[in-house]
């Protein structure tokens, strides 16, 4: 069984400041991690994945995360937030045998000026 | 590029009728599934196929029907709408047996009265 946490529904940054999402996951085989974003009335668009290999996996629009094992985490990161990134965040996990997707709940992040 | 399309974008239903959410994709993807998104509880599955004629259930399949008549198309049906499915829906595929990104729709708004 696979599950996904993301602590913080709704995260506050000020415009320049570090973005930093947690997410955390449950999976019983290796597993392929994903980061969604989701602009409003859009739906979900690939910021990035870790499947295999390099651990730390750079995205679209600056963002990044590291997969840590021994955590079992895939924090995204993005070292200065811009207005632009006020969107809702998803965390997913895969397997490496094919498994459906499963979501965590979702991070809302605002960037205030 | 067309990707995965949904029709409608919006409907409202009143408590019982019926309806059909149409989903298309041109990637040749083998695997389509259908998720819904409500407030705080991310996407969660409904029903998932991975090729034509094979269809299986979700995290949350009551209430809805699926088919796949065709690699491209494949809708969801809600034979007898409750208010409980008021939801955004969203259409997503991918190639199977590789677990690569999912590519979703852009979703349909349902509000049932």
């Amino acid at each position: 069984a696979q599950s996904v946490t993301q602590l913080g529904s709704h995260v506050s940054v000020s415009e320049g400041a570090l973005v930093l999402l947690r997410c955390n996951y449950s999976s019983s085989v290796p597993p392929y991690l994903f980061w969604y974003v989701q602009y409003p009335n859009q739906g979900l668009q690939l910021l990035l994945k870790y499947t295999t290999g390099a651990t730390l996996v750079k995205g679209i629009n600056g963002f990044e995360a590291e997969f840590k094992k021994s955590e079992t985490s895939f924090h995204l990161t993005k070292p200065s937030a811009h207005m632009s990134d006020a969107a809702e965040y998803f965390c997913a996990v895969s397997g490496s045998y094919g498994q459906n997707f499963v979501f965590g709940p979702g991070t809302r992040l605002s960037v205030l000026p | 590029n067309a990707g995965v399309t949904q029709t409608p974008k919006f409907q409202v239903l009143k408590t019982g009728q019926s309806m059909t959410l149409q989903c298309a994709q041109d990637m040749n993807h083998e695997y389509m599934s259908w998720y819904r998104q409500d407030p705080g509880m991310g996407l969660r599955l409904i029903h998932y196929s991975v090729g034509a004629g094979i269809t299986d259930q979700g995290e949350v399949p009551n209430g809805y029907n699926v088919s796949r008549s065709t690699t491209e198309d494949f809708p969801l049906r809600l034979l007898s709408a409750a208010p409980s499915q008021t939801s955004v829906y969203f259409c997503a595929s991918r190639v199977a047996g590789y677990t690569g990104e999912l590519f979703f729709g852009e979703g349909s708004r349902l509000t049932v009265l």
